[in-house]
């Protein structure tokens, strides 16, 4: 079965520690996509990666980071630093070009 | 800045009729644009998308309307059906200056109620 896995579904920490979402896909996409989901907002685009070894920031990547060293993997990283963490975070991927992106089923962080 | 807008929060549509989505962008760059259906704490999955030169996309019970002057989007669902409640997100896309991937840009969703 193709699609994507996010684990886990939900996550607590404490504030001030760093907290690592996974995220895996065997579509074997180019593209892969971090989103934030807050409450009455759209997703908002984190970090996105085009191939392995790269990555950009999208709208709001302070406090997050991430690394592509597989296709298949592109773990979210939520830092200390993040200002707001709590929310419901987003693993996408497409094959790239306009193809539409699949999501994951996400994971819901709080911090407390 | 919102760049694309969903303006109503919530829409309540008994079953059976036409339920009607409106999404409005204002990037001119945008010239890719798609509808996601949303349950509560699981991921988007896709309904359908369209491109700029087409004006109308239709899949089955689902219609995208592509106004590009007027820049505004509209699903259409017909008819439908208690299995449609859930929120719908309108998503836009530029070409990058580099590499291939669509990077969306979401709206903020609007709640949809069918009732029986």
């Amino acid at each position: 079965d193709g699609g994507i896995t996010q684990s886990p579904k939900y996550l607590f920490r404490k504030e001030g520690q760093n907290v690592t979402l996974s995220c895996e896909q065997n579509l074997n996409h180019d593209a892969m996509y971090w989103y934030r989901q807050d409450p009455g907002q759209g997703l908002r685009l984190i970090y996105y990666s085009q191939i392995v070894n790269d990555f950009q920031k999208g709208d709001i990547a302070e406090g997050y980071s991430v690394s592509r060293e597989k296709k298949e993997s592109f773990p979210l990283t939520v830092t200390s630093a993040q200002k707001n963490p709590t929310a419901f975070y987003l693993c996408a991927s497409s094959r790239g070009g306009r193809d539409e992106a699949f999501f994951g089923q996400g994971t819901r962080l709080t911090v407390v | 800045d919102q760049q694309v807008k969903q303006n109503s929060p919530s829409l309540s549509v008994q079953e059976g009729r036409i339920s009607i989505l409106n999404c409005d962008y204002t990037n001119s760059m945008f010239d890719y644009f798609l509808w996601y259906k949303k349950y509560p704490a699981e991921g988007p999955t896709f309904l359908i998308s369209i491109s700029s030169i087409k004006d109308k996309n239709e899949d089955g019970r689902f219609t995208v309307f592509l106004n590009k002057s007027a820049k505004h989007l509209s699903l259409h669902i017909v008819p439908s059906q208690p299995g449609d409640s859930a929120v719908y997100f309108c998503a836009a896309s530029a070409r990058w200056n580099t590499g291939t991937a669509s990077k969306l840009t979401f709206g903020t969703g609007t709640r949809l109620q069918v009732t029986l």
